[in-house]
């Protein structure tokens, strides 16, 4: 089983719509959680970290479930400029962060 | 402010060629850093990362290596180049903070080995 897992989409939405993706993690003691956002071609930027309450920022709420071992991104009211792909990572109290391998977001008009 | 550089931005190299992608940190002391490997339409893969100068640690198992020899200085090296490492290159920094780490990432060296 990979240590962390996305669904790689692609989700193709209509403007407006709310859209929700979610990334398993297998180690159960993972301390830190965050969502990154890639465009194409170009390097991922942080889009939120994840804490245990669930936060929101904007159009953008992160929630966590570490009973079922995995965090969500919801994105409400869709732009076209969300179009993307999404990486979830994780650490595991350690020094380095391990990545999903993304969800595509593709928002049409 | 934290800036990451990361040179060339593009790169086409013969298989067998030797390679030296290079990064450096600005504005902090001290960073974790980190090298990922992103092939088409694959996910990020660590390849090393680095806890101080000279400490380096090797994810998996290839003909690349990597090397520190300053503070905020990271350097991915092959001798002899193979298909297989064609793909995009990501350096990272993350700072120190004993946990939660968010990383940093640099603009990237897409590398095609023809």
């Amino acid at each position: 089983r990979k240590e962390v897992e996305q669904d790689p989409g692609p989700f193709n939405v209509p403007e407006g719509a709310t859209v929700a993706f979610n990334c398993t993690y297998s180690n159960s003691a993972s301390q830190s959680f965050f969502w990154y956002r890639q465009d194409c071609r170009k390097e991922p930027k942080l889009l939120m970290s994840v804490y245990s309450s669930g936060n929101e920022d904007g159009r953008f709420t992160a929630q966590l479930n570490r009973a079922s071992q995995y965090i969500s991104l919801l994105i409400r009211d869709s732009k076209l400029s969300d179009s993307a792909t999404y990486l979830c990572a994780v650490n595991y109290n350690t020094d380095k962060l391990i990545f999903g391998t993304g969800t595509r977001l593709q928002v049409f008009p | 402010s934290q800036t990451i550089h990361q040179w060339p931005a593009t790169l086409v190299q013969p298989v067998g060629s030797p390679l030296s992608l290079e990064c450096t940190v600005e504005g902090t002391s001290n960073p974790n850093l980190y090298w990922y490997r992103q092939a088409a339409g694959r996910g990020l893969q660590l390849l090393f990362y680095s806890v101080g100068i000279g400490q380096i640690s090797s994810e998996v198992p290839q003909n690349l290596s990597a090397s520190r020899p300053q503070d905020r200085q990271f350097i991915l090296s092959s001798k002899k180049l193979l298909l297989s490492d064609s793909g995009f290159y990501l350096c990272a920094w993350s700072p120190k903070t004993g946990g939660n780490e968010k990383l940093f990432f640099g603009s990237g060296t897409q590398l095609s080995v023809l």
